[in-house]
């Protein structure tokens, strides 16, 4: 499984852009890079996703790299409600769409 | 669209117990996915299903565990003779088609405590 690396935490203030790094230096032609967050007790939610082209929809702007060795999760305004566990996940045709999910980024927003 | 559905959504047994959690996935979605989450960390693959056919198991899945999708609509995951170390949120999970571009939605998870 292509590997992901997220930095264990970050923190935020409220109202202000936050930007959530991932590296993905063996990601493969075929990969796909999906975004989730979780909330504290909460099952994992979708955020974005993309392949090449970098992402904008209603929660959040996903910034691809132009070698696809890394990606960055865009927050525009965070709030309170964006305190979750951010996961950067790769998938792959073969993997029957399962996600991986490694340890993920903890952001904290303050007020 | 109701979203995938989890029930029980909390569980206590005894040791020894077997337990059986239900998933009723988004309507028309042939895909479910199983996964356990402990605390702190993020979700454990455990096992999927397309229609109602297991197409890979997680070796996280001893022989304890059997899930199943009988007609390929909700799913059953079943803990038998259960341990303390099976203490965990059981996470279901479904969508649409195969493919890596397709998007996963999560049920709010059920929770299990073994005492």
């Amino acid at each position: 499984d292509a590997k992901t690396t997220q930095p264990n935490s970050m923190e935020s203030n409220e109202e202000e852009p936050v930007h959530l790094p991932c590296n993905h230096s063996t990601i493969s032609g075929t990969d796909y890079i999906h975004w989730y967050r979780q909330l504290p007790s909460q099952g994992p939610e979708y955020v974005i996703h993309g392949l090449t082209s970098n992402v904008n929809n209603r929660m959040a702007s996903l910034a691809i790299a132009e070698d696809r060795k890394s990606s960055t999760l865009i927050l525009h305004r965070a709030t309170l409600r964006d305190a979750a566990v951010y996961y950067c996940i790769l998938i792959r045709d073969n993997q029957g769409g399962k996600l991986i999910f490694g340890q993920g980024t903890e952001l904290s927003v303050k007020p | 669209d109701t979203g995938v559905s989890q029930d029980p959504r909390h569980k206590i047994t005894k040791r020894g117990q077997n337990v059986t959690f239900r998933c009723d996935p988004i309507s028309e979605h042939n895909r479910l996915y199983w996964y356990r989450q402990t605390l702190g960390q993020g979700p454990e693959f455990l096992t999927y299903f397309q229609n109602e056919a297991q197409l890979e198991k997680s070796r996280l899945l001893s022989d304890r565990f059997s899930a199943e999708r009988p007609k390929g609509s909700f799913s059953t995951l079943e803990i038998q003779r259960t341990e303390q170390g099976d203490s965990a949120m059981y996470l279901c999970a479904s969508s649409f088609t195969a493919g890596s571009g397709n998007t996963i939605y999560f049920g709010e998870g059920s929770w299990l405590t073994v005492v």
